[in-house]
C-alpha cells in the first residue's frame, strides 16, 4: 500500500538558520512527490514537485527538496529560514501506476522564531 | 491566474440543516476532490470525481454526498448537518495529463454546525 510519513509533528528553527522538514514514502513503482504549504485558515499552496530528473528540486519561496531513492525520502529544505515561513507543510505522493489520487502525510508545523 | 474558488470562507449552520458547499475551477481540470481537515487528523478524502456526473467515495463519505453536473463545478452536500461535521473543508482539482498531477486547492470553507 502507498503511504507517506512525516515523522515530526512540529519543527522549531531560529530565523536565519537552515531548516529541514522530513518526509518518507512507500509506493510501488516510481513516485511522484509533492510539497505543499498551508498558512492559517487558507487552502494548501503548491511548493514543488519531483516527477523525474535531477534529485534536487527547487521550488517557490526559496525552498528545495532532495529526492533520495535509496532512503525513500523527499525532505524539504531551505538554507535560511524566515519568520514568514512559519506554516503547516504537507508532503504527498502518487505512485506512477496508481490512479489520480495523492496520498498525504499528516503535516508538519514549522515554527520560525525571531 | 488560474484558481479554485470555494463559495464561502466561513459558514455557520444549525444541526439538521441541509448544507451545500460549492467549488468551481477555471482550469478545465478533469479531477476534483473534497477533503476535510481536522487538527491532528490531516487531510481526509470525502469524495472525488474524475469526470462529469461521475463520483467515487473517499475514505469518509458517510453523511455527505456530491454532485458534478458540469466539469467546472463540484458540490459537496451535507444532507443533515451534525456537530461532528464542524471542520475545514477543502476542494481541489487536478489535470489528467501525464507528468502533471499536482492539485490546486481552494481557500477552504470553515464550517461550524451549532
Amino acid at each position: 500500500a502507498q503511504s507517506v510519513a512525516q515523522p515530526e509533528d512540529q519543527v522549531n528553527v531560529a530565523e536565519g538558520n537552515p531548516l529541514t522538514v522530513k518526509c518518507t514514502y512507500s509506493v510501488s513503482g516510481n513516485p511522484y512527490l509533492f510539497w505543499y504549504v498551508q498558512y492559517p485558515n487558507r487552502g494548501l499552496q503548491f511548493l514543488l514537485k519531483y516527477i523525474t530528473g535531477d534529485n534536487l528540486v527547487k521550488g517557490s519561496y526559496g525552498f528545495e527538496a532532495e529526492f533520495n531513492k535509496s532512503q525513500t525520502s523527499f525532505h524539504l529544505k531551505k538554507p535560511s529560514a524566515l519568520v514568514s515561513d512559519s506554516a503547516l507543510y504537507f508532503c504527498a505522493v502518487r505512485g506512477a501506476d496508481s490512479n489520480y489520487q495523492l496520498i498525504w502525510g499528516a503535516g508538519t508545523k514549522l515554527i520560525i522564531k525571531p | 491566474d488560474v484558481k479554485v474558488t470555494q463559495s464561502s470562507r466561513y459558514l455557520v449552520k444549525r444541526t439538521g440543516e441541509k448544507v451545500f458547499l460549492e467549488c468551481v475551477q477555471d482550469m478545465d481540470h478533469e479531477n476534483m476532490f473534497w477533503y476535510r481537515q481536522d487538527p491532528g487528523l490531516g487531510l481526509r478524502l470525502i469524495y472525488f470525481s474524475y469526470d462529469v456526473k461521475m463520483k467515487e467515495k473517499g475514505d469518509i463519505p458517510e453523511g455527505y454526498s456530491v454532485s458534478r453536473e458540469k466539469k467546472e463545478r463540484f458540490s459537496l452536500i451535507l444532507e443533515s448537518a451534525s456537530t461532528n461535521q464542524t471542520s475545514m473543508y477543502l476542494c481541489a482539482s487536478s489535470p489528467q495529463d501525464r507528468g502533471n498531477y499536482g492539485y490546486t486547492f481552494g481557500s477552504g470553507t470553515r464550517l461550524t454546525v451549532v
